[in-house]
């Protein structure tokens, strides 16, 4: 299957800077790659993904860029604000549409 | 719409206990799915199914058993529970590539 592998495990930013996160996979024929945000007690809700044919996609403060050629793929957030504490996990496709994910990036945004 | 639905929230069961955590979706998606979530190591896939009548296994389906028993609903066994067992456990759901999350229960096993 895939292997995900994302890092730093743990950022801690001043708000107002930009945090990045980096995810390296494993199966070249992935094609889709999620990011999701997962806030304390909360269920994991999907932020921004990418498609193997894109090698950026943006949505106001955040933003996904995908190297297929070095497959990896990176989660840019600018202007951090405290409400963007929270564990961030990417994924990558694997077998058409099963999931595989990183294990996670916990954010800290200090005031 | 509910989305992905999930019970119960919490349970504790003491070694050897069997339970059944029950999810449902009403987005029509097809595939579902089973993860459980451990401190440091993400979400790691333990069952799912791509339609009604079909299930498979994920990444970690040792201990379990899972039930598509309608569209809607997609059912996750523990026939006799493990301290190894002790997580959170996550449904989701998908019609293309994006899941969608129930809220997820939280289980011990003592």
């Amino acid at each position: 299957g895939e292997n995900v592998e994302q890092h730093p495990s743990t950022l801690s930013v001043q708000e107002g800077d930009s945090a990045v996160i980096k995810c390296t996979y494993s199966d070249s024929a992935s094609n889709y790659f999620p990011w999701y945000k997962q806030e304390l007690g909360k269920r994991p809700q999907l932020i921004i993904d990418i498609r193997s044919n894109v090698g950026e996609k943006k949505d106001q403060r955040i933003a996904v860029t995908l190297n297929k050629t070095a497959k990896h793929f990176s989660l840019h957030i600018t202007e951090t604000q405290p409400e963007d504490s929270a564990v961030y996990f990417c994924a990558a496709t694997f077998n058409d549409y099963k999931l595989s994910f990183g294990a996670g990036t916990t954010v800290t945004v200090r005031a | 719409n509910a989305g992905v639905t999930q019970t119960p929230k919490f349970q504790v069961l003491k070694t050897g206990q069997s339970m059944t955590l029950q999810c449902a979706q009403d987005m029509n998606h097809n595939s579902m799915y089973w993860y459980r979530q451990d401190p440091g190591m993400g979400l790691r896939l333990i069952y799912y199914s791509a339609s009604e009548g079909t299930t498979d296994k994920g990444e970690v389906p040792n201990g379990y058993n899972v039930s598509r028993l309608n569209k809607r609903e997609f059912s996750l066994r523990l026939e006799s529970a493990a301290p190894s067992q002790t997580s959170v456990y996550f449904c989701a759901s998908s019609v293309t590539n994006e899941q969608f999350f129930g809220p997820g229960t939280r289980l011990t096993v003592l």
